[in-house]
């Protein structure tokens, strides 16, 4: 059963566009959601977070949005360079149990810029 | 500042043996946590320990045992390896306790495959 989805396994954008990286989830405990970016051979990279408490956070080129009553999260990158290519993994996670329980991430979905 | 360094990067066993995989945390970091990404899927959480101790677990049999080292460092034992224990291994530190937000650092994880 999973509880957190990354329906789409791939996306492909042009360089300078706006790329929507959509993920969901079941699990009304998770209340802290992040985001993060992996490269191939290296290991995933922390990219944005953002607490239940708030709809939306925005770090640079990097926006995530939370919409609770639908149990759902968007990433959006503006423009998007070719540097983000990579695969992008949606986490959450439940503070309240002190942390112990580890992040629960999606399957991931593989970011493509194209020139 | 260290990162999140492991050892062996690639190794492969055969059905039925024990494998250790080794783990130095980040500087300054007291948590360390462990997680198996299979092929095609996201990291699924093993476990976590915060000042030597296991607070945390997934959905792991026993036959995965862990330590954390008065420096933080840390090993993961899986024993009677099976050949679905294939998968990249990612060690991750971090600030635990109830402070822990979720971010986490990756090492470049250990790439184990059974035959």
């Amino acid at each position: 059963d999973q509880q957190v989805k990354q329906n789409s396994p791939s996306l492909s954008v042009q360089e300078g566009r706006i790329s929507i990286l959509n993920c969901d989830y079941t699990n009304s405990m998770f209340d802290y959601f992040l985001w993060y970016k992996k490269y191939p051979a290296e290991g995933p990279t922390f990219l944005i977070s953002i607490s239940s408490i708030k709809d939306k956070n925005e770090d640079g080129r990097f926006t995530v949005f939370l919409n609770k009553s639908a149990k759902h999260l968007s990433l959006h990158i503006v423009p998007s360079q070719p540097g983000d290519s990579a695969v992008y993994f949606c986490a959450a996670f439940a503070p309240r149990g002190g942390g112990a329980d580890g992040l629960t991430f999606g399957k991931g979905t593989h970011l493509i810029i194209q020139p | 500042e260290t990162g999140v360094t492991q050892s062996p990067t690639h190794l492969i066993k055969t059905r039925g043996q024990q494998v250790t995989l080794r783990c130095s945390s980040q500087s300054g970091h007291n948590t360390v946590s462990w997680y198996q990404q299979a092929l095609g899927q996201g990291p699924q959480f093993i476990f976590q320990y915060y000042r030597e101790e296991e607070n945390g677990r997934g959905n792991f049999p026993p036959r995965f045992s862990g330590l954390q080292f008065p420096n933080y460092s840390s090993e993961l034992n899986v024993n009677a390896l099976e050949l679905d224990d294939s998968a990249l291994y990612l060690c991750a530190s971090s600030l635990g306790g109830v402070a822990n937000t979720g971010e986490l650092f990756f090492g470049e994880g250990s790439r184990l495959t059974v035959l």
